[in-house]
């Protein structure tokens, strides 16, 4: 069985800093691996998506993530956040052979002020 | 690309009685997904169907709900005799191809008094 963890429920940062959301997953195959980005009263968005290849993906927004499968990993960051930026952030890992059926984590809720 | 859209948004009902919500997919995506949010939580996978076919339901779905997607266009989630720990926010999710992106509704929040 494959499970997530999301190591912080918050993030609290301020405006044009750094962030760095952190992901582990354990899967004993190969996966898929998503971040997803929640605001408020909306659906929930794909910011980017691991599925092979190089290790450093570029998402929207400005947001990339680097898998590391040697820790299990797949943290999310960006060089400058946005108040915009600010939304519930979800981590997410799936088998390739069943793509959509996604394990999500519980959620980082970064908080973006002035 | 109208989006996903999901009603209703709010379901108010009381403990017992039956609801059932409806989402209707993207056009062309033939692959449609049911995920359920608690507070705090994560979604979780409830079921999915490809076209009309239901492929997968999970063990969180017990007997009581129960989904349909006629003629593989939108889809509806039924929750018979509710109970106070089905109270959520339901999300469908749609998806075509090798489905490596999906795009979810905005979701049904209910609550169960």
């Amino acid at each position: 069985a494959q499970s997530v963890t999301q190591l912080d429920s918050q993030v609290p940062v301020f405006e044009e800093a750094p962030v760095e959301l952190r992901c582990n997953y354990s899967s004993s195959v190969s996966v898929y691996l998503f971040w997803y980005v929640q605001y408020p009263n909306q659906g929930l968005q794909l910011l980017l998506k691991y599925l092979s290849g190089s290790t450093l993906v570029k998402g929207i927004n400005g947001f990339e993530a680097e898998f590391n499968k040697s820790q299990t990993s797949f943290h999310l960051r960006k060089p400058s956040v946005h108040i915009s930026d600010t939304a519930e952030y979800f981590c997410a890992v799936s088998d390739p052979g069943t793509a959509s059926k996604l394990t999500f984590g519980t959620g980082t809720r970064l908080q973006v002020t002035l | 690309d109208t989006g996903v859209s999901q009603d209703p948004r709010h379901k108010i009902t009381k403990r017992g009685q039956n609801v059932t919500f409806r989402c209707d997919p993207i056009s062309e995506h033939n692959r449609l997904y049911w995920y359920r949010q608690t507070l705090g939580q994560g979604p979780e996978f409830l079921t999915y169907f490809q076209n009309e076919a239901q492929l997968e339901k999970s063990r969180l779905l017990s007997d009581r709900f129960s989904a349909e997607r006629p003629k593989g266009s939108f889809s509806t989630l039924e929750i018979q005799r509710t109970e106070q720990g089905d109270s959520a926010m339901y999300l469908c999710a749609s998806t075509y191809g090798r489905g490596e992106k999906l795009f979810f509704g905005s979701g049904t929040q209910l609550s169960v008094l």
